[in-house]
């Protein structure tokens, strides 16, 4: 079974500094979807970024970036710029086919400080 | 542009009472799946539809049981509600691999909020 972990329970960042995101996850499979949602206080489930497990080239979307390391099985987001919207829960998932459910890890609380 | 549409938005319910939730998934989306997401907790897989049939279950209580149907939405229906059920339920939709796209992305409704008392 797959699994997700999010070290980082918790995490503040001042306005406009930059911020990573820790996430590792286990699974057997070779080709995957590995993604970040973002969950503000409105409770709405927003995609930020994804990655296809084939793809060696890490993706980014405007001001957040992933470092993909498929070895190592890490999956971790930064955060440029950061902006005070930005302030949300951040989960981590995993997805073994394209048509297959998503597996969320257990989130990590961002605060960004004015 | 046109996204997944969950109804009701807010539930409150007694013990032991009946819920139904509502998903209607995006235009043209042939998948529906359903999450649980309970206080502080990350969402939970319950179940998802394809074409009207059920495709992959996941935790989801004997007490839930859920459809798709004709037009593609979707329920879920919750029997002898517990304390515990009081959740946000996501629906979310898809459109299944090989009508134009490389990868499906799921697409989240706003959830249902319900409170069992």
């Amino acid at each position: 079974a797959q699994t997700v972990t999010q070290s980082q329970p918790e995490m503040s960042v001042q306005e406009a500094e930059t911020v990573t995101l820790s996430c590792t996850y286990d699974t057997s499979e070779n080709n995957y979807y590995l993604f970040w949602y973002k969950q503000p206080p409105s409770r709405q489930m927003i995609l930020v970024i994804r990655q296809e497990a084939y793809k060696q080239q890490n993706a980014t979307e405007n001001r957040f970036s992933v470092n993909f390391q498929k070895a190592a099985k890490s999956f971790s987001l930064k955060i440029s710029d950061s902006q005070l919207g930005d302030t949300a829960m951040y989960f981590c998932a995993f997805m073994k086919t394209s048509y297959d459910k998503v597996i969320f890890g257990p989130g990590t609380s961002l605060s960004v400080i004015p | 542009a046109a996204g997944v549409i969950q109804s009701p938005r807010h539930l409150i319910k007694e013990k032991r009472e009946t819920a139904t939730l509502k998903c209607y998934p995006i235009p043209r989306h042939d998948t529906v799946y359903w999450y649980q997401q309970g206080p502080g907790q990350d969402p939970q897989f319950l179940i998802s539809f394809y074409e009207k049939m059920q495709s992959d279950k996941g935790s989801i209580p004997d007490r839930f049981s859920a459809q798709q149907f004709s037009d593609y939405h979707s329920e879920l229906n919750m029997s002898s509600l517990e304390l515990g059920d009081s959740a946000l339920y996501f629906c979310a939709s898809s459109l299944e691999l090989g009508q134009g796209q490389s990868y499906n992305e799921q697409f989240f409704g706003p959830g249902t909020r319900l409170t069992v008392l």
